[in-house]
Parts: C-alpha cells; structure tokens; sequence
C-alpha cells in the first residue's frame, strides 16, 4: 500500500520528442505528488509537484497529468533536449500524517539523443 | 546562499569502522531526512527529524544513527553494524506542508 511504481526503467527518446513517464500508487491518502529531476553525482532537485485536486499541472515544458480514480500519474516533457537527459523519480506523501515522508518510485533513466 | 550542505562529498570507510555524514541547512525548516540511494533504485528512508531532539526510524534504520541537537544540523553516523554501506546518501528538508528539498549527497565506499 506503500509502493509507488514508475515505469520504464529507462527511456531513449529523440530530440524534439515527446517523453512520457508513469507512476502508479495504492494509497488514497496520499495527496502530494512531486517529480524530481537527478542528474548523474547530484542530488535530486524538484521539477513539478501536482495535488489530486487537480488533473493537470504544466511548468513550461514538463507537464504532470493525475487520474484520480486510477491512481495514477505521469509527467510529460515536451520538445525533449539532451540536456533533459537525466534519471527521473515520482513521489507521493500524505500532509500531516507521517511526517511528510515521501515514497519513491524506481526511477526512470532519460537519455534524448541528438 | 540559502540551501542544504553535506560533507564530504567522498568518504571512505574501512571495515569496522564508524563514520559520520554532515547535513546542514540553513532554511529554518524543521524536519529533515536522510535517504540511502543504491544503482538502479528509488531512495530509501533511513531516518528522519521533525522537530529538534527528535528523530523516528524510517524504512532502512538498522546499523544507522542520527542526532538532532540544533535545527540547523542532523548528522548521520553510518556504523559498524551497517554490513552494505557502500551507497550514496542524500539529506533533505522539509518546506512545509510537503516540498523536500535535498542537498548534493555524499558518496560512502567500504574499502
């Protein structure tokens, strides 16, 4: 109840493509979603977040889409560039309960070839 | 410049011996996180702090430890005990209600 999968595992794309990455959860109380974006030696830094109050959140050329009643959500980089290239995670926490701890899918290798 | 450090960047541990990791932040955020990353895998909780003077086990505690006396600072001691510590591991802190921010990780190999 827990788990949060994401797939694939890894994912080549080209350049000007459109990349697409899919998490699935099982808990109904989970309802923060954030993406983080890791590239290789560096810690992860957030992208996008999205609540289950809303099915779409679009920050420039990332695009979170949220299907409540599937429980699940993906994220969409648009016009995908090399410097995209990257391993990328989706999460899920609960507010006030647990102490915000986040539960993390595999992650997703990202390479955009020129 | 606000923001997470963790220090070293590189730590080399021999057999049997106990290690600390540096995490500071500078954020006035109150609860912070410590997260094992392996090759291929999601992040790990080890421990986490939600207020000062108190921490609670995450998924992964066995052969860890951590203390929060100040705010500012919640060290991870990666001890004896810990038999596969060679890893790489992320401290984070938490702006209310949900976003966790991390710091640049610090990367333990077990000669």
């Amino acid at each position: 109840q827990q788990q949060v999968k994401q797939s694939p595992q890894s994912l080549i794309v080209q350049k000007g493509g459109i990349s697409i990455i899919n998490c699935a959860y099982e808990n109904t109380a989970f309802d923060y979603f954030p993406w983080y974006q890791q590239f290789p030696g560096k810690g992860p830094a957030l992208l996008i977040a999205i609540r289950p109050d809303v099915s779409e959140k679009k920050e420039g050329r990332f695009t979170i889409s949220f299907n409540k009643s599937a429980k699940q959500f993906s994220l969409h980089i648009m016009d995908s560039q090399p410097g995209d290239s990257a391993t990328y995670f989706c999460a899920a926490s609960m507010s006030n309960n647990q102490g915000g701890k986040l539960i993390f899918g595999q992650g997703t290798e990202l390479s955009v070839k020129p | 410049d606000g923001g997470i450090t963790q220090s070293p960047k590189y730590l080399f541990r021999k057999e049997g011996q106990n290690v600390t990791l540096s995490c500071e932040q500078n954020l006035n955020h109150d609860a912070m996180y410590w997260y094992r990353q392996d090759p291929g895998q999601g992040l790990r909780l080890i421990y986490y702090s939600q207020i000062v003077n108190d921490f609670q086990k995450g998924d992964i505690a066995e052969g860890y430890s951590v203390s929060r006396e100040k705010k500012e600072s919640f060290p991870l001691t990666v001890t004896s005990a810990q038999k596969n510590p060679t890893a790489f591991y992320l401290c984070a802190s938490r702006a209310p209600p949900n976003t966790q921010y991390f710091g640049p990780g610090t990367r333990l190999t077990v000669l």
